[in-house]
């Protein structure tokens, strides 16, 4: 069946500007989470679903961040007036529920640059 | 912060060697699990240990668990070339939530 898809798959923006970045989890899937991945780096939590409903935001960086989710599938993360420390792949993944044990399947990730 | 962390960050090994990475965690979990990236792959779970068992087996995959110093160790053994990748482990969150929080990683490169 289908993974979890993410698009676009590169997004180059200029500074100051908004970005909507969206996540299609596995069908059936209700817990979906975003990570941030800078060069190098490790995975930075950002936000998870449960449902639609956000039980943890205490990832995301900034008020310039927000995401949401509809109808227990697709997400989209919003990143309003975006900076160059922005600029990461932005991975989401989703799990059959959310709660201890769950395997997470990763999307490709969305690489984002901030010019 | 992060709640894991592995080392080496990173290592180099000849194939048909096998290669051990370790994690180190700061507070109790449920469970901790195991995943690889590769370049252009993504991120690919392999492996997950409950806090109540101290060693699980997954092919040429073994993990061992050990709360009481809050480690956990990723042994491949008879390495390949395609096992070249970056390896995480992830804790639960302490929390409560049901998040998952990853470590720094380990860039394994196995040479042919």
């Amino acid at each position: 069946g289908a993974g979890v898809s993410q698009s676009p798959s590169n997004k180059v923006t200029e500074k100051g500007k908004d970005v909507e970045l969206r996540c299609d989890p596995i069908s059936g899937h209700t817990a979906l989470y975003w990570y941030r991945q800078s060069l190098g780096q490790g995975l930075e939590f950002l936000i998870y679903f449960q449902g639609n409903s956000a039980p943890d935001k205490s990832g995301l960086p900034s008020d310039r961040f927000s995401a949401e989710r509809t109808g227990g599938s697709v997400s989209t993360l919003t990143i309003q007036r975006t900076q160059q420390e922005d600029s990461a792949v932005y991975l989401c993944a989703s799990s059959s529920i959310a709660g201890a044990g769950r395997e997470q399947y990763f999307g490709p990730g969305t690489r984002l640059t901030v010019t | 912060s992060q709640q894991g962390e592995e080392d080496p960050q990173a290592l180099s090994i000849q194939e048909g060697e096998n290669a051990t990475m370790n994690c180190s965690y700061k507070t109790s979990i449920n469970n901790l699990q195991w995943y690889r990236q590769n370049s252009g792959r993504g991120l690919v779970h392999l492996i997950l240990i409950r806090s109540n068992e101290r060693e699980k087996h997954s092919g040429r995959l073994r993990v061992t668990l050990d709360t009481s110093k809050k480690s956990s160790s990723l042994l491949i053994t008879a390495s390949r070339a395609a096992d070249t990748a970056s390896y995480f482990c992830a804790t639960d969150s302490p929390s409560g939530t049901y998040k998952y929080i990853f470590g720094t990683g380990t860039r394994l490169k196995v040479l042919a």
